[in-house]
């Protein structure tokens, strides 16, 4: 069992909508990342925050969004919905200690976009 | 190239059966992730190892850095395992790298 967690785990919404989409990290670990995964695919790296601040993109439009909270939570936010945005959200949480990276993955937010 | 690479793709095999299910990577890595994934479903995460061998239940994982490489064990498998079972790495900067995937069916 991880300690990530994210919410809600499945989404309903409408083509032009705004949707945020939360993660709950692992207390200690300062990096979170999101991924797409789209059906069929494997995931795509949107971004990366890590110490609150972005650390990475993917090849995402700016209406692709994220915060992260010193109490290790984060979100990502969608902005202007399209039909292709339909997909497994993941976020994975992670610390590097002594070389050794630590990182879990939540379970994902199944989005849908009608 | 993918910096991830699993074989097989798709995998059919009869209830009972030993499953290995293989991943080599090319990046440098610190530890490597095995996640598995059952049709319309999350992600749940099966082992994160960086060194020889860990084992739930009916699962082994073993890990190989000089070779980089890295197995997936179903020992007794059942239907219930059918699922996509994936590889995953991260890069230096925390960054994941996914492998394309084994989907598994396990027939009774």
């Amino acid at each position: 069992e991880t300690g990530v967690t994210q919410s809600p785990t499945h989404l309903i919404k409408t083509r032009g909508q705004q949707v945020t989409l939360r993660c709950s990290s692992q207390s200690g670990h300062n990096t979170v990342s999101w991924y797409q995964q789209a059906l069929g695919q494997g995931p795509q790296f949107i971004f990366q925050y890590y110490r609150e601040e972005e650390n990475g993109r993917g090849n995402f439009p700016p209406r692709f969004s994220g915060l992260q909270f010193p109490n290790y939570s984060s979100e990502l936010n969608v902005n202007a919905l399209e039909l292709d945005d339909s997909a497994l959200y993941l976020c994975a949480s992670s610390v590097q200690t002594g070389g050794v990276t630590e990182a879990f993955f939540g379970q994902g937010t199944r989005l849908t976009v009608v | 190239k993918n910096e991830v690479e699993q074989s097989p793709q798709n995998l059919t095999a009869q209830e009972g059966e030993f499953i290995t299910i293989n991943c080599s990577y090319s990046v440098g890595i610190s530890a490597l992730h095995w996640l598995q994934q059952h049709p319309g479903g999350g992600i749940v995460s099966l082992f994160m190892l960086s060194s020889g061998k860990k084992k739930h239940g009916r699962l082994i994982a073993t890990i190989n850095i000089q070779e980089k490489h890295s197995s997936l064990h179903i020992t007794a498998s059942h239907p219930r395992d059918s699922a996509v079972y994936i590889c995953a790495v991260p890069n230096t900067g925390n960054q994941f790298y996914f492998g394309t995937g084994t989907s598994l069916t396990v027939i009774p």
